[in-house]
């Protein structure tokens, strides 16, 4: 299986101030078919299901804010919030989706 | 656009059973892998089960192996999760995903 190991555990971030996930993979989860990794962020808030906001490690679902930003490293990945905003108050989940999909813990986002 | 539906979720008690459905559109449903995931109260995002696209194979989390059985209908465009000895443990919201497109979800409490 990969694992997927995402940092930190909670983040407390000022209005208007960038905010910044990582997530790292166990091994590649590159896509052969068009050399893209299978990686996704997704925006959960209470009650309600997981929200797209980026795939591919990098491609902004349509409607998200581009204030949201997704980067890649090899196995490493990061979503950056450049501005925060008080709606982006939520829980934050990398995924995997080379194989059976696999979540890292979540990050809680607070505002400061 | 892709619509996942979950239905089927409800009250159980322990060791009971409960048959989750998830009725898919807006894509060819008999081409995806597509996958069950659940969320326990509080708690993050786990994979539970997933099936190939012509049903021929099945693949599950260690948790629920040989309690659940997962299965899909292409003609019916509908995918289903067989739940039975179920344990306080499976009380989550059960999502319906294909790669990173999901359902609301469905609840399930196991409670005496």
């Amino acid at each position: 299986d990969i694992v997927m190991t995402q940092s930190p555990d909670s983040l407390t971030v000022s209005l208007g101030e960038r905010a910044t996930i990582n997530c790292k993979s166990s091994q590649s989860v590159l896509y052969s078919s068009n050399n893209k990794n299978a990686l996704a962020w997704y925006q959960q808030k209470p009650g309600q299901p997981p929200k797209l906001l980026i795939n591919w490690a990098s491609t902004r679902e349509s409607g998200v804010p581009d204030r949201f930003s997704g980067s890649e490293s090899g196995t490493d990945f990061t979503l950056t919030i450049s501005s925060l905003q008080a709606e982006d108050v939520a829980v934050y989940y990398c995924q995997q989706y080379l194989g059976a999909p696999t979540f890292g813990q979540g990050t809680k986002l607070e505002i400061k | 656009e892709v619509q996942l539906v979950e239905s089927g979720g409800g009250l159980v008690q322990p060791g009971g059973s409960l048959r989750l459905s998830c009725a898919a559109s807006g894509f060819s449903f008999s081409g995806y892998w597509m996958h069950w995931v659940r969320q326990a109260p509080r708690k993050g995002l786990v994979w539970v089960s997933g099936i190939n696209p012509d049903g021929s194979y099945t693949v599950y989390a260690d948790s629920v192996r040989g309690r659940f059985t997962i299965s899909r209908d292409n003609a019916k465009n509908t995918l289903y999760l067989e739940m039975n000895s179920l344990r306080a443990e499976d009380t989550a919201v059960y999502y319906c995903t294909r790669d990173v497109r999901w359902g609301p979800g469905t609840m399930v409490i196991v409670s005496s």
